[in-house]
């Protein structure tokens, strides 16, 4: 696609309930990225797929959040048992930067998923 | 590790007076480094990146930032501001052997009439 596509926009859920929320990539970018946005807590690294090799998964903040990529393209973040402290805007970001040949471009971002646990 | 410190998280400033956000990083080998630019109500998108050569680098909407190796620093600055500069700023950095992406804070820019 034109850029990087992320479903739903908005999703509002109740506390308890887990929720899928899913990004599509710039066809033929590798690296894909999730961060979380929280008001005045800047871009939360969560975690980060690089091709076939292992994800960093170094910034889920507990073991409620789980994220997938299916076949190098879309991903899916996965929160179970939502909590209120999980409402943020989730974004993703894919590129196609490769490693370790060094030279490295721009990571693109989707408009984010808003997301209201009530 | 690497880390982002965005001293500032507002900055107020007038139209047409010039304007610097801060951005330090810590990092034990080398890092590409980059600002993005968030609109209100957008997405994040480019405004400038470091990955070698000149120092000084220039990016969209009139904004440059200068790489200080000595003083691990990367700060955005504008000679002249508009209205429509009026957006939160990223810093980010990505050490040249990973693709694992940190951000700062961010810092609004927030400029009056």
């Amino acid at each position: 696609g034109a850029g990087v596509s992320q479903s739903p926009s908005n999703k509002v859920t109740e506390k308890g309930k887990d929720v899928e929320l899913r990004c599509d990539p710039i066809s033929g970018h590798t690296a894909l990225y999730w961060y979380r946005q929280s008001l005045g807590q800047g871009l939360e690294f969560l975690i980060y797929f690089q091709g076939n090799s292992a994800p960093d998964k170094s910034g889920l903040p507990s073991d409620r959040f789980s994220a997938e990529r299916t076949g190098g393209s879309v991903s899916t973040l996965t929160i179970q048992r939502t909590q209120q402290e999980d409402s943020a805007v989730y974004l993703c970001a894919s590129s196609l930067t490769p490693v370790p040949t060094g030279s490295s471009t721009e990571a693109f971002f989707g408009q984010g998923t808003r997301l209201t646990v009530v | 590790a690497q880390s982002v410190t965005q001293l500032d998280s507002q900055v107020p400033v007038f139209e047409e007076a010039p304007v610097e956000l801060r951005c330090n990083y810590s990092s034990s080998v080398s890092v590409y480094l980059f600002w993005y630019v968030q609109y209100p109500n957008q997405g994040l998108q480019l405004l400038l990146k470091y990955l070698s050569g000149s120092t000084l680098v220039k990016g969209i909407n009139g904004f440059e930032a200068e790489f200080n190796k000595s003083q691990t620093s990367f700060h955005l600055r504008k000679p002249s501001v508009h209205i429509s500069d009026t957006a939160e700023y990223f810093c980010a950095v990505r050490r040249i052997n990973t693709d694992k992406l940190i951000f700062g804070t961010g810092t609004r820019l927030q400029v009056f009439p």
